[in-house]
């Protein structure tokens, strides 16, 4: 069965430092892997994807995450922290095999340090 | 392209009462997943439904159902609401599978 943790319930890190949101995953076919983002009351929104190709995938807002096979691993990272990014982080798994259906991790709330 | 939208968007029930939820997926899309997020819980998937037909379903009791229309558009259905039925009600559309774009949610408080 697919599944996902995400290390880390809560992280803080200072405005203009390094942000890292840890994800591992389960698959049992090769996966697609999802980060969103949810700001209060609000939907989430997808922040970036991996599906095929590139291991290192670009997304919005300068966050960027690389899927690692061996490790079954996909960390969400940006360089540096803005005090917009302070939302709740989702990462999710899904693949063909479950009908596309959708695994989410537990989600990481992320605090900025002005 | 419109996003998805979800119907209404607050709700305020009492137990025992049943309650429907609106949910219209992005144009061209066919697939409609159902989510119930809490604080303890985080996001726990309830059901997908795919051209009318329930695809997927979550480890929920009976009293939590779903449709979808020719239209695509879903309803879920909660009857004899308890307290802990309290929560953000999310949506959420998808073309191909790889994808899923969200609605606003729908915030159900149970009193």
């Amino acid at each position: 069965a697919q599944s996902v943790t995400q290390l880390g319930s809560h992280v803080s890190v200072s405005e203009g430092a390094l942000v890292l949101l840890r994800c591992n995953y389960s698959s049992s076919v090769p996966p697609y892997l999802f980060w969103y983002v949810q700001y209060p009351n609000q939907g989430l929104q997808l922040l970036l994807k991996y599906t095929t190709g590139a291991t290192l995938v670009k997304g919005i807002n300068g966050f960027e995450a690389e899927f690692k096979k061996s490790e079954t691993s996909f960390h969400l990272t940006k360089p540096s922290a803005h005090m917009s990014d302070a939302a709740e982080y989702f990462c999710a798994v899904s693949d063909e095999g479950t009908g596309n259906q959708f695994y989410f991790g537990t989600g990481t709330s992320l605090t900025v340090i002005p | 392209k419109a996003g998805v939208t979800q119907t209404p968007r607050y709700l305020i029930k009492t137990r025992g009462q049943q309650v429907t939820l609106s949910c219209s997926p992005i144009s061209g899309h066919r697939s409609v997943s159902w989510y119930q997020q809490t604080p303890g819980q985080g996001l726990q998937f309830l059901f997908e439904y795919f051209s009318e037909t329930q695809r997927n379903k979550g480890n929920f009791p009976g009293r939590f159902s779903g449709r979808q229309f020719s239209n695509s558009r879903s309803e879920m259905n909660v009857s004899t609401l308890e307290l802990g039925d309290s929560a953000l009600y999310l949506c959420a559309s998808s073309f191909s599978g790889n994808e899923q774009f969200f609605g606003p949610g729908t915030r159900l408080t149970v009193l």
